[in-house]
């Protein structure tokens, strides 16, 4: 059974840092892997969608990688801002299972101080 | 585009009482499906649905109808409000399973 993991839970960062979230996940045989965020009461917002056959995938300052044979993606985000301050989350389709369904990692929560 | 849409945004019911949370999109999406959401628990698939006609269940199902008359909305029913149903609820909806996923913004359901 396909499980995702993101750690750490929570990440306190300096503004303008340059940061790294993990995204790993046990079954190698994805299809896709999809970077979310959510902002507090809010949906998710989707940000970038790497497919099992790219290794990056790029979008502003946000850089998403993807390594399938050692389960994990991360996800880069350059200069960060106050504004990005949110829960980011990572999830893979199941293959075995429900079609449609997304299995998510419980994310990571993200704070930028100014 | 409206994108995926969900109402109400608030909701607060009695245990025993029965309601429906809407959810449409106008992408021309075929894959519809709901989640909740829940501290501790992350999200989890309640029903999805492939196309106008065609739903399932998913992994936590218990308690929830659904149907899907049209391409456009896909409403998700209680039948009898209880406690362990407070959460927040969201629609997803894609192209096809392998496909990007959006989301509504979701409604927060408490029941008493």
């Amino acid at each position: 059974k396909q499980e995702v993991t993101q750690i750490p839970a929570a990440l306190s960062v300096p503004e303008g840092e340059n940061l790294v979230l993990n995204c790993s996940f046990t079954d190698s045989a994805i299809y896709n892997l999809q970077w979310f965020r959510q902002d507090p009461g809010k949906g998710l917002t989707s940000l970038l969608l790497i497919q099992s056959s790219q290794r990056e995938q790029t979008s502003g300052r946000l850089n998403a990688s993807l390594d399938k044979s050692s389960g994990r993606s991360t996800l880069y985000i350059a200069a960060s801002q106050p504004g990005d301050s949110a829960t980011y989350l990572c999830a893979v389709p199941n293959y075995g299972g429900s079609q449609g369904n997304l299995i998510f990692g419980k994310g990571t929560k993200l704070s930028v101080k100014p | 585009n409206a994108g995926v849409t969900q109402t109400p945004k608030f909701q607060v019911l009695k245990t025993g009482q029965s309601m429906t949370l809407q959810c449409a999109q106008d992408m021309n999406h075929e894959y519809m499906s709901w989640y909740r959401q829940d501290p501790g628990m992350g999200l989890r698939l309640i029903h999805y649905s492939v196309g106008a006609g065609i739903t399932d269940q998913g992994e936590v199902p218990n308690g929830y109808n659904v149907s899907r008359s049209t391409t456009e909305d896909f409403p998700l029913r209680l039948l009898s409000a209880a406690p362990s149903q407070t959460s927040v609820y969201f629609c997803a909806s894609s192209y096809g399973w392998s496909y990007e996923q959006y989301f509504g913004p979701g409604t927060r359901l408490t029941v008493t």
